[in-house]
């Protein structure tokens, strides 16, 4: 299997515009998740699907940010608009049991 | 409220100098303890999940205990490929919410 695929690797934006990450979860899990990891915080839960339905989005900061998981092997984050704050990796992490398995993340860069 | 605490937030050991990275977590009903290792730039790796206390789990150098407030990830004899941060993360109960520490960074010198 490829493990969970993430792109892009890298991201670099300036602030105001729009930037979509996407994930593609290793095939037959059924829960996604979207973390975002920075120096100061860690690594923080933004958003969980249970069989492409959200579970929980108390971890997503603000309106700005939005998620969609289409079908079971897709799912997108959404930044609209981006501000230099949002700048950190992002990794996406699927799981079948307990055990979660991450993706390599995209490092944002919002300028 | 669910809290996990990791220490030391560093440690630098000289190759085959065994040592203990701490996790001591709070929560409401442990469904579980990970361990992950993680590698500059990459995601974080999965190494080990133990469910109850008195639990170990091992991996090569590696050796994960669980208790009912803490766990250790002990490392017998490192190697400088060991160099990584390790994190911590505990399942309180929320469906498939795991809930991180900050991690400890190691660096094992040759």
């Amino acid at each position: 299997d490829a493990g969970v695929i993430q792109s892009p690797r890298h991201e670099v934006t300036e602030m105001g515009q729009e930037v979509t990450l996407r994930c593609k979860p290793i095939s037959g899990h059924n829960s996604l998740f979207w973390y975002r990891q920075t120096m100061m915080r860690g690594l923080e839960l933004l958003i969980y699907f249970n069989n492409n339905v959200p579970i929980d989005d108390s971890g997503m900061p603000e309106d700005r940010f939005s998620a969609k998981m289409p079908n079971a092997s897709f799912s997108t984050l959404k930044i609209q608009p981006s501000e230099p704050r949002d700048s950190a990796v992002y990794f996406c992490a699927s799981s079948s049991r307990s055990e979660q398995y991450f993706g390599p993340g995209t490092r944002l860069t919002v300028t | 409220e669910d809290q996990v605490t990791q220490s030391p937030e560093a440690l630098r050991l000289q190759e085959g100098e065994s040592s203990s990275l701490n996790c001591s977590y709070t929560v409401s009903g442990l469904r579980g303890l990970f361990w992950y290792r993680q590698d500059p730039g990459k995601g974080p790796e999965f190494l080990f999940t133990l469910y109850s206390a008195g639990e170990e789990k091992e991996k090569e150098r590696l050796k994960a205990t669980l208790t009912k407030k803490e766990s250790f990830l002990h490392i017998t004899a490192p190697k400088p490929e060991d160099s990584a941060t390790y994190l911590c993360a505990v399942d309180g109960g929320s469906q498939g919410n795991l809930i991180f520490g900050k991690g400890t960074k190691l660096s094992v010198k040759p």
